[in-house]
């Protein structure tokens, strides 16, 4: 079985400031580890994958994230952010090979404040 | 390419009734997965269907159920509805799903009210 826990449920944050939303797994398996971001009254959309080789992982919108298996954390970040990143965030896993069952953690709300 | 759609977007039932819920997969995907969203017990999974057979399952009891047809559309059905019920269905599309190296693409989800 596998587990996802976000840190922080809520993060204010300036315009142009830099964000950093922490996700940690366990899992008794290798796993696959994605992030997701929810607007409002809309799907999931995904913003990054990490499947294996380098460690830190490009996303869409200017997101980056770094897996790190020795502190099973996956770490989204962006350097600077925007109003339109008003979202909540997902950290999610899936097991290898096993497709499309995703464990979610409980999201993180991000607040840009201009 | 059309995207995920749902029907419908929004749902009222009462307690004790069920409910029947669409989603048709964007154009050539043949996996189709089901989650939950409440604010209690956030994203979780329901099941996956990949050319009509339903491939994994969570944890959730019998009365939730689906099934896909064999243009790839999927259904979703809750019987004898009860108030936790309440939530955002999403459904998720993806061309193979048979690993995590294929992108699932959500759609936009269906808000089920049980009154």
């Amino acid at each position: 079985a596998q587990s996802v826990t976000q840190l922080d449920s809520q993060v204010p944050v300036f315009e142009e400031a830099p964000v950093e939303l922490r996700c940690n797994y366990s899992s008794s398996v290798s796993v696959y580890l994605f992030w997701y971001v929810q607007y409002p009254n809309q799907g999931l959309q995904l913003l990054l994958k990490y499947l294996s080789g380098s460690t830190l992982v490009k996303g869409i919108n200017g997101f980056e994230a770094e897996f790190n298996k020795s502190q099973t954390s996956f770490h989204l970040r962006k350097p600077s952010v925007h109003i339109s990143d008003t979202a909540e965030y997902f950290c999610a896993v899936s097991p290898r090979p096993a497709g499309n069952k995703l464990t979610f953690g409980g999201g993180t709300r991000v607040l840009v404040k201009p | 390419k059309a995207g995920v759609t749902q029907t419908p977007r929004y749902l009222i039932k009462t307690r004790g009734q069920q409910v029947t819920l669409s989603c048709s997969p964007i154009s050539g995907h043949r996996s189709v997965s089901w989650y939950q969203q409440t604010p209690g017990q956030g994203l979780q999974f329901l099941f996956e269907y990949f050319s009509e057979t339903q491939r994994n399952k969570g944890n959730f009891p019998g009365r939730f159920s689906g099934r896909q047809f064999s243009n790839s559309r999927s259904e979703m059905n809750v019987s004898t509805l009860e108030l936790g019920d309440s939530a955002l269905y999403l459904c998720a599309s993806s061309f193979r799903g048979a690993s995590g190296t294929d992108t699932q693409y959500f759609g936009p989800g269906t808000r089920l009210t049980v009154l």
